[in-house]
């Protein structure tokens, strides 16, 4: 079980919106502590998509937005493409714990 | 441009010691900016951080696995290692390393290997 919390999977068409939710707690993302986001396509390494809770990386596209608010945080992927099927992570850091913790991941699936 | 890879033996036996090393190229492993980390992913389940390192020979490690995990740093050869101890089949995964970014209030991953399979069985 994960310290953070991701729907297991979610689902759009080309063209359209999606949102993958990442809820915390106390001790992490309401502590204060910034929320990044990583992509992981079928057989590769993960590649950090979103850091500091909403900044792209060089080279990441625009349609790729993080947010934060209280205990939680979300990944809004705008004009889904094919290419954007993959398994997508968010990531804190946990005071109790005293390191970094991630989300069980997200499935997206372009129809 | 900076790079990692992750090196060491596919298979362990159980309960010996997994060991790997991860060589960074195009740049320096003494960078004050930046710490070095482990990672690894069960096959098809999500990531879990290990532990990670900093120039100097300053660890953190996971407290679910901190009685079985050592990790070092040779800046000599610009490379940081991982011994897991006492292994399972439940330690068989993806280790990736990769290096890290820390803050007041961040921590993350921004560059990583390609990742190496360890299959843990007798």
């Amino acid at each position: 079980q994960s310290v953070l919390t991701q729907p297991p999977s979610v689902s759009g068409a080309p063209g359209q919106r999606v949102t993958i939710s990442c809820t915390g707690s106390s001790s992490n993302i309401g502590a204060g502590f910034d929320v990044h986001w990583y992509q992981q396509l079928p057989g590769t390494a993960p590649k950090l998509l979103i850091y500091v809770n909403t900044n792209r990386p060089s080279g990441v596209p625009d349609r790729f937005s993080g947010s934060k608010s209280g205990t939680s945080a979300s990944l809004a992927i705008t004009g889904l493409q094919a290419e954007d099927e993959a398994d997508y992570y968010c990531q804190s850091y946990d005071s109790s714990l005293s390191g970094a913790v991630f989300g069980g991941g997200t499935k997206l699936t372009v129809l | 441009q900076l790079q990692l890879q992750e090196s060491g033996p596919g298979l362990v036996k159980p309960p010996e010691t997994l060991s790997l090393t991860c060589t960074v190229s195009g740049g320096s492993i003494s960078s004050r900016s930046y710490y070095w980390g482990w990672i690894r992913q069960p096959p098809g389940k999500g990531l879990e951080w290990i532990g990670s390192i900093y120039y100097s020979g300053t660890t953190y490690y996971n407290l679910s696995l901190k009685s079985r995990v050592t990790i070092s740093v040779d800046t000599s050869k610009n490379q940081f290692s991982l011994k897991l101890n006492s292994v399972t089949a439940a330690d068989t995964a993806v280790y990736f390393c990769a290096r890290i970014l820390v803050g007041g209030t961040y921590w993350y991953f921004d560059l990583w290997g390609r990742g190496t399979l360890v299959t843990v069985s007798s």
